[in-house]
C-alpha cells in the first residue's frame, strides 16, 4: 500500500470554527489531491498541489484553502466551517511520469462533521 | 463544464451474474479514463485506459474504451459477493498550469446477493 496518512481520521467541530486536515505521503510524489466525497455527488475535487508551494482551485474550492510547505505534507483549512462541509474528506497522491502517472492513491479519509 | 456520467447508479445482481458498467464522458483536454473500486474507505486503482478499442483485463474484470463515443464500459463476469462495492470512474484532465487532475462520476453502487 501507497504510504498516505490522513489526520484525523474523524473530527467533530462547530460552526465557524476553523478546521486543518493533515495529508502525510512517505511515497515522495509530485502530485497530491484533497476530494470531498458526498451521497450523491460522488468524488469532487477541492484544491491539488503539483509541487512545494504550487497549489491550485479545484470544482468545489470556496472555503478552503491548501498549503504545501514541504513535498510531504499536504494541508487543508476550512477557514470556518459550515455545516455544508460535512463531508468525508480524502487526499490522494500520484507519480507524474510514464504511462502510469495517472493512478492515484488514495488515504483511508477523515470523515468530518460541523454541527 | 466537463462531466463524468456513470450508469446505472445501483444494481442488485446475483451471484454468477455478469454486470456491465458505463462512464461517458464530455471534457477538454482529455488524457485517460480510470476506474476505481470502493468498498469500505479509500477507493482501489482498477484499470487506466488511453486508447480506444484495447481491452485491459484482470482475471473476472475487463474494460475498453471508446474515444470516439466518449465513453467506457466496465465489465465483470461470474460475480462474486465480494464484487460488492462502488466503482467509479474517473476521467484524467490536463490544464494551463501543466498539472492534472481527475473528475469522478457519481460512482455505481453494485450489490452482489448469494
Amino acid at each position: 500500500d501507497a504510504g498516505i496518512t490522513q489526520s484525523p481520521r474523524h473530527k467533530v467541530t462547530e460552526t465557524g470554527t476553523p478546521v486543518t486536515l493533515r495529508c502525510h505521503q512517505t511515497e515522495n510524489h509530485r502530485y497530491m489531491y484533497w476530494y470531498r466525497q458526498d451521497p450523491g455527488h460522488g468524488l469532487r475535487l477541492i484544491h491539488y498541489s503539483y509541487g512545494v508551494k504550487d497549489t491550485d482551485k479545484g470544482e468545489v474550492s470556496d472555503g478552503y484553502s491548501v498549503s504545501r510547505s514541504k513535498t510531504e505534507d499536504f494541508l487543508l483549512t476550512l477557514e470556518s466551517a459550515t455545516s455544508s462541509q460535512t463531508s468525508v474528506y480524502f487526499c490522494a497522491i500520484s507519480e507524474s511520469w510514464g504511462a502510469k502517472h495517472a493512478e492515484a492513491f488514495f488515504g483511508q479519509g477523515t470523515r468530518l462533521t460541523v454541527v | 463544464e466537463d462531466k463524468v456520467v456513470q450508469s446505472p447508479l445501483s444494481l442488485v445482481v446475483h451471484e454468477g451474474d455478469t454486470v456491465t458498467l458505463n462512464c461517458s464522458y464530455e471534457v477538454t483536454n482529455f488524457r485517460s479514463l480510470l476506474w476505481y473500486k470502493q468498498e469500505k474507505k479509500a477507493p482501489t486503482f482498477l484499470f487506466m485506459l488511453t486508447s480506444s478499442g484495447i481491452e485491459k483485463k484482470s482475471g473476472r474484470l475487463s474494460s475498453i474504451l471508446d474515444k470516439k463515443e466518449l465513453f467506457s464500459i466496465l465489465n465483470i463476469t461470474a460475480t462474486q459477493t465480494g464484487d460488492s462495492a462502488i466503482y467509479l470512474c474517473a476521467v484524467e484532465l490536463s490544464n494551463s498550469n501543466s498539472g492534472y487532475a481527475l473528475n469522478f462520476g457519481k460512482g455505481t453502487s453494485l450489490l452482489v446477493t448469494p
